[in-house]
């Protein structure tokens, strides 16, 4: 089945900096890539997602690549401010199939004031 | 207003004490789906159901039960729950499996003596 390695766990960055989180995917059938954002104490919401028909998707600060040949995909956060720390997670899925969303451990980012 | 509750929001408890988790969603979902969160764990689905009368496990349902019995509820049951059960519970729904954005409840924390 699916498994998705995301890197780093933790990442802490100063305001204004950028951030980049990455994830791997397992399955090259997986064809769907959203990210999911966590603040402390609240649900997770998602805040950008891309298909493997496109190689970029951009969305204000925030950004996703995702190179098919190397089954893995990226989120780029510019500008960081400190409402932008919390949780993200990666997620991969297989359109299509029988599979669920396969989530990546997430990465706690901090964006120092 | 759009939502996924999700009842009672803290629980502690003691081994072998069955109890339910209730999940409810006003969006006619047909997806819906239970998580478990645990540090450096990430996301890991428990049980999700594709509609009324149909459900499947996922990747952690060892010691949980679900039922969908209305489109709306989905409520996951602990029959004798065991300290390693102690997490923090998230119920989701969604138009379908995977590809649709996931709108998380509010969470439940469980703890478990």
């Amino acid at each position: 089945g699916e498994n998705v390695e995301q890197h780093p766990s933790t990442l802490s960055v100063q305001e204004g900096d950028s951030a980049v989180i990455k994830c791997t995917y397992s399955d090259s059938a997986s064809n769907y890539f959203p990210w999911y954002k966590q603040e402390l104490g609240k649900r997770p919401q998602l805040i950008i997602d891309i298909r493997s028909n496109v190689g970029e998707k951009k969305d204000q600060r925030i950004a996703v690549t995702l190179n098919k040949t190397a089954k893995h995909f990226s989120l780029h956060i510019t500008e960081t401010q400190p409402e932008d720390s919390a949780v993200y997670f990666c997620a991969a899925y297989q359109e299509g199939s029988q599979g669920n969303l396969i989530f990546g451990k997430g990465t706690k980012l901090s964006v120092k004031p | 207003e759009a939502q996924v509750t999700q009842n009672p929001r803290y629980l502690i408890t003691v081994t072998g004490k069955k109890l339910t988790v209730t999940c409810s969603q006003n969006m006619n979902h047909e997806y819906m789906s239970w998580y478990r969160q645990d540090p450096g764990l990430g996301l890991r689905q428990i049980y999700y159901s594709m509609n009324v009368e149909v459900t499947d496990k996922g990747d952690v349902p060892e010691g949980y039960k679900v039922s969908r019995k209305e489109k709306r509820n989905f409520p996951l049951i602990l029959e004798s729950p065991s300290p390693n059960q102690t997490s923090l519970y998230f119920c989701a729904s969604s138009l379908g499996a995977g590809r649709y954005e996931q709108y998380f409840g509010p969470g439940t924390r469980l703890t478990v003596t």
